[in-house]
């Protein structure tokens, strides 16, 4: 069964340093998202790509972040100038429509 | 801004019994809605949805009912079973924007199930 993979499983970085988020979503997919969460709050939407292009973003996504599907299989979810309150699981998520599928996740810790 | 919430964050049940988890939500515009399992250390696993057109959905063991008057939807799992063990996450889902876009999910902040042997 196809399923989401995220790499690396966890990523240690220091505040400031610009971080690369991998993800391959499910090959067939038309919509493509990343989430986070951080440590006991709720999971939270940061940008949707469709059409290779940003569709929706939330307040989270400031400049800081982007997002790339550079080669049609890698999605990518880049974080410039890393700050202590960016440490969080981060999602990958794809789908068709409403349904989404998820990756394990990246735990990203910001020292 | 709790636009979904998951008032209870824990429950026990015992094995073979019924689970009942449920949700509230105050957006009007969600027109769809999806429940999720999470293990920890793991991504959350899609496990049923239904349309804001039904009133119920089922599949095998799990069946989720909408409530749209009361704006509350809740998850029935059973009989239960050890292995349902994990945190559920209620999320609900508004169509794209122009008809095509995003389906952004707004989470609740779970509930986490422990069903005892």
């Amino acid at each position: 069964e196809p399923e989401v993979t995220q790499t690396p499983s966890h990523q240690v970085t220091q505040m400031g340093q610009e971080v690369i988020l991998h993800c391959v979503p499910i090959s067939n997919h038309l919509y493509f998202y990343w989430y986070r969460q951080i440590l006991g709050q709720k999971v939270e939407f940061l940008v949707s790509f469709y059409n290779n292009e940003i569709s929706e973003k939330s307040e989270i996504f400031d400049d800081q972040f982007s997002v790339e599907r550079p080669d049609g299989s890698n999605f990518t979810l880049k974080i410039r100038s890393t700050k202590l309150e960016d440490s969080a699981m981060y999602f990958c998520a794809s789908g068709w429509t409403h349904e989404q599928f998820f990756g394990p996740g990246t735990r990203l810790t910001v020292l | 801004d709790q636009q979904v919430k998951q008032n209870s964050p824990s429950l026990s049940v015992q094995e073979g019994r019924i689970s009942i988890l449920n949700c509230d939500y105050t957006n009007s515009m969600f027109d769809y809605f999806l429940w999720y399992k999470k293990y920890p250390a793991e991504g959350p696993t899609f496990l049923i949805s239904i349309s804001s057109i039904k009133d119920k959905n089922e599949d095998g063991r799990f069946t989720v009912f909408l409530n749209k008057s009361a704006k509350h939807l809740s998850l029935h799992i059973v009989p239960s079973q050890p292995g349902d063990s994990a945190v559920y996450f209620c999320a609900a889902s508004r169509g794209g924007k122009s008809g095509a876009g995003s389906y952004q999910l707004t989470f609740g902040k779970g509930t986490k199930l422990s069903v005892i042997p």
